[in-house]
């Protein structure tokens, strides 16, 4: 399998769930990114890991927690979820230091999760 | 700061017409700049970049953009468009040599292609 790869593809959890996402890549990059895509928002950076360090945390609420094991795999866990957090989550991954070496991101499919 | 604008959520062309779907970017150093795809129930694909070198850059699928620094801006064409073109087109800047993570998106444009 190539590319970048996000499960589940989508996510019904209710506000007390405990849930994860998932993300592996198979590009032998060295970064790897959470974004949230809303509806009518710019996409927003979540986090970045840069062999397997967080570097990028912006102010991310707790109930989200990233976990980076490896440079192949990044995870998203989910805890207390408010209905406003439904949304696209995009995980991302990049070579070389990312934006400050002009290497592209490249994406998943993302996870649609919705919050009940 | 960088930002990154999008003139028009949304864009309907003719099947077989210019496509022109604009980005214009602030950044206090040269950028690097992105511009990406997305179709429905999919992530971001990148159609192509500028780093250096040439202002003209081809993509992939007959896209192109023109990097226009007096301009500040990078628009994103194609001489004709196909039903498959339908999709939400993100434009991203990044700055360098920062350092960082960051690339900033645009709020994207939805292209509607009309047969």
């Amino acid at each position: 399998e190539t590319g970048v790869t996000q499960t589940p593809r989508h996510l019904v959890m209710g506000m007390t769930n405990k849930k994860s996402l998932k993300c592996e890549q198979h590009l032998g990059h060295n970064a790897m990114y959470w974004y949230k895509q809303s509806a009518k928002k710019p996409l927003e950076l979540m986090f970045v890991y840069s062999l397997e360090e967080r570097v990028e945390n912006n102010s991310v609420p707790s109930r989200f927690s990233p976990e980076c094991p490896n440079s192949s795999h990044l995870f998203l866990h989910l805890h207390t979820l408010q209905p406003e957090d439904s949304a696209l989550y995009l995980c991302a991954s990049s070579q070389d230091g990312g934006g400050a070496s002009g290497s592209p991101l490249h994406f998943g499919n993302g996870t649609r999760l919705t919050v009940t | 700061a960088q930002s990154v604008t999008q003139l028009g959520s949304h864009v309907s062309v003719s099947e077989g017409a210019l496509v022109l779907l604009r980005c214009n970017y602030s950044s206090s150093v040269p950028p690097y700049l992105f511009w990406y795809v997305q179709y429905p129930n999919q992530g971001l694909q990148l159609l192509l970049k500028y780093t250096t070198g040439a202002t003209l850059v081809k993509g992939i699928n007959g896209f192109e953009a023109e990097f226009k620094k007096s301009e500040t801006s990078f628009h994103l064409t194609k001489p004709s468009a196909h039903m498959s073109d339908a999709a939400e087109y993100f434009c991203a800047v990044s700055d360098r040599p920062s350092g960082t993570y960051k690339y900033i998106f645009g709020t994207g444009t939805r292209l509607k292609v009309l047969a």
